[in-house]
C-alpha cells in the first residue's frame, strides 16, 4: 500500500514561489509502473490536475496547459520523493494541493492535502 | 471551465438509485477506456471509486458502478445511503497533450 506524506508552507506571498514535497513509502519514485501527480482543489475550480512525473528508462514531466509556464515538478531518488514548484503565484492559486499516485487519470493513493493561501 | 462536463447537483432518497453523467470528447472519454470516478468529502482526500470505466478498487461497495457510451461516462449509485452524500468527480486520460482531464464535480445529496 503506497502512502504519501506532504510537506510545505501554507502561506505564500503573491509573485513568490509555492513549493511542496511529497514523500513516498511503499513504492519507489523511479518505479517503471508508477506515475506521481500533483492535483489541486478549490471551490471555484473544483479538482484540477497540474502535472506528473514518471520514470521509464528516463524521466518524463507532463504539465497541464493552464500552468505549464509556471510549474516545475522534480523527482528526488535519494529521498524517494517528488516536489512541486509553482512560480509567480497569485490569489487564484489559493487551493488545497494534493499529491497522488496513479496513471491514466486513475489516482489510487493520495497525500493528506495542504491548504496553500496566497496572500500578502 | 472544466474539460469534462458534469451536472452540478444530483439527489435521491435513501435506497434509491442515482446516476451522474460525465461528458467529454473523442479525445478523452470517448477515445480511451480510462475513465475514473472519485468521491470527495470536505476536508479529506478524494477516494477512487471506479477506474477504467467500470472497475471497482478493493473495498468499494458494489453499489457503485460505472459505464460509458460514446463520449459520455456515468456513475450509478444504487441503494443510496447517507454516507454517499459527497462531491463526485470524473476524470479521463486524454490525448492531444492534455494528459489528464477532470470534471467540475457533482454534489450528491441524499434526501
Amino acid at each position: 500500500q503506497v502512502q504519501l506524506q506532504q510537506s510545505g508552507p501554507g502561506l505564500v506571498k503573491p509573485s513568490q514561489t509555492l513549493s511542496l514535497t511529497c514523500a513516498i513509502s511503499g513504492d519507489s519514485v523511479s518505479s517503471k509502473s508508477a506515475a506521481w501527480n500533483w492535483i489541486r482543489q478549490s471551490p471555484s475550480r473544483g479538482l484540477e490536475w497540474l502535472g506528473r512525473t514518471y520514470y521509464r528508462s528516463k524521466w518524463y514531466y507532463d504539465y497541464a496547459l493552464s500552468v505549464q509556464s509556471r510549474l516545475i515538478i522534480n523527482a528526488d531518488t535519494s529521498k524517494n520523493q517528488f516536489s512541486l514548484q509553482l512560480n509567480s503565484v497569485t490569489p487564484e492559486d489559493t487551493a488545497v494541493y494534493f499529491c497522488a499516485a496513479g496513471r491514466f487519470g486513475s489516482f489510487d493513493s493520495w497525500g493528506q492535502g495542504t491548504l496553500v493561501t496566497v496572500s500578502s | 471551465q472544466s474539460a469534462l462536463t458534469q451536472p452540478p447537483s444530483a439527489s435521491g432518497s435513501p435506497g434509491q438509485s442515482v446516476s451522474i453523467s460525465c461528458t467529454g470528447t473523442s479525445s478523452d472519454v470517448g477515445g480511451f477506456n480510462y475513465v475514473s470516478w472519485y468521491q470527495h468529502h470536505p476536508g479529506k482526500a478524494p477516494k477512487l471509486m471506479i477506474y477504467e470505466v467500470s472497475k471497482r478498487p478493493s473495498g468499494v461497495p458494489d453499489r457503485f458502478s460505472g459505464s460509458k457510451s460514446g463520449n459520455t461516462a456515468s456513475l450509478t449509485v444504487s441503494g443510496l445511503q447517507a454516507e454517499d452524500e459527497a462531491e463526485y468527480y470524473c476524470s479521463s486520460h486524454a490525448g492531444n497533450n492534455n494528459f489528464v482531464v477532470l470534471g467540475g464535480g457533482t454534489k450528491l445529496t441524499v434526501l
